[in-house]
């Protein structure tokens, strides 16, 4: 089947470590992205990239990195820098048209 | 970032009902899009939109891309438990956007009563 993958389901760190969420497309798509959810919020976008080797920062890329060194994988690592990483993190991607297609997302929790 | 203005942020109908949810930009949009997120899910596209006046149904649902490109409107008719859920609108702008790049707004929680 086609699709986003995203793993683990739920991730439990200590503060003050990195951790990595994983995202894996098989749809051929070139553009993929990163968002942060929090409980009320709309969706906010952390990093994207539109092509292989190539990523740009969203809207709240501080404490985060991101690399893409193939164009199925978009890998995001939560780093400690970041002050607030509890949240829900999401992976889509998007093809040739706008129609961005999500994973099944990732809830992180620091402990 | 680019702020989209849906409402209402939240719903409570009975079974049965129709149920109409907006959103709205201060700029113009090539693209809307409506999701649906189940509690723990990635949100899942309903419907897409991509001509001003546009009028799009997939089932019960229906969704207009308004006439000022500035805002765009979903509908449910007879309204089923199962589409309980946290609906968002996304839109592309059709300026000064990078590609594929997406504004969502807050989401509209639906709750519906049996």
């Amino acid at each position: 089947d086609g699709g986003i993958t995203q793993s683990p389901k739920y991730l439990f760190r200590k503060e003050g470590q990195n951790v990595t969420l994983s995202c894996e497309q098989n749809l051929n798509h070139d553009a993929m992205y990163w968002y942060r959810q929090d409980p009320g919020q709309g969706l906010r976008l952390i990093y994207y990239s539109q092509i292989v080797n190539d990523f740009q920062k969203g809207d709240i890329a501080e404490g985060y990195s991101v690399s893409r060194e193939k164009k199925e994988s978009f890998p995001l690592t939560v780093t400690s820098a970041q002050k607030n990483p509890t949240a829900f993190y999401l992976c889509a991607s998007t093809g040739d048209v706008s129609e961005q297609f999500f994973g099944p997302g990732t809830r992180l929790t620091v402990l | 970032g680019q702020q989209l203005n849906q409402s209402p942020q939240s719903m409570f109908i009975q079974e049965g009902e129709d149920v109409s949810m907006n959103c709205t930009s201060s700029s113009i949009f090539n693209t809307w899009l409506w999701y649906k997120q189940d509690p723990g899910e990635g949100p899942v596209l309903l419907i897409a939109l991509y001509k001003a006046g546009e009028l799009t149904s997939n089932g019960r649902l229906t969704a207009q891309f308004g006439i000022t490109r500035k805002d765009s409107f979903l509908n449910i008719s007879a309204s089923i438990p199962s589409d309980v859920g946290i609906y968002f609108c996304a839109g592309q702008l059709a300026r000064g956007s990078t590609l594929g790049r997406l504004y969502f707004g807050r989401g509209t929680q639906l709750t519906v009563w049996p």
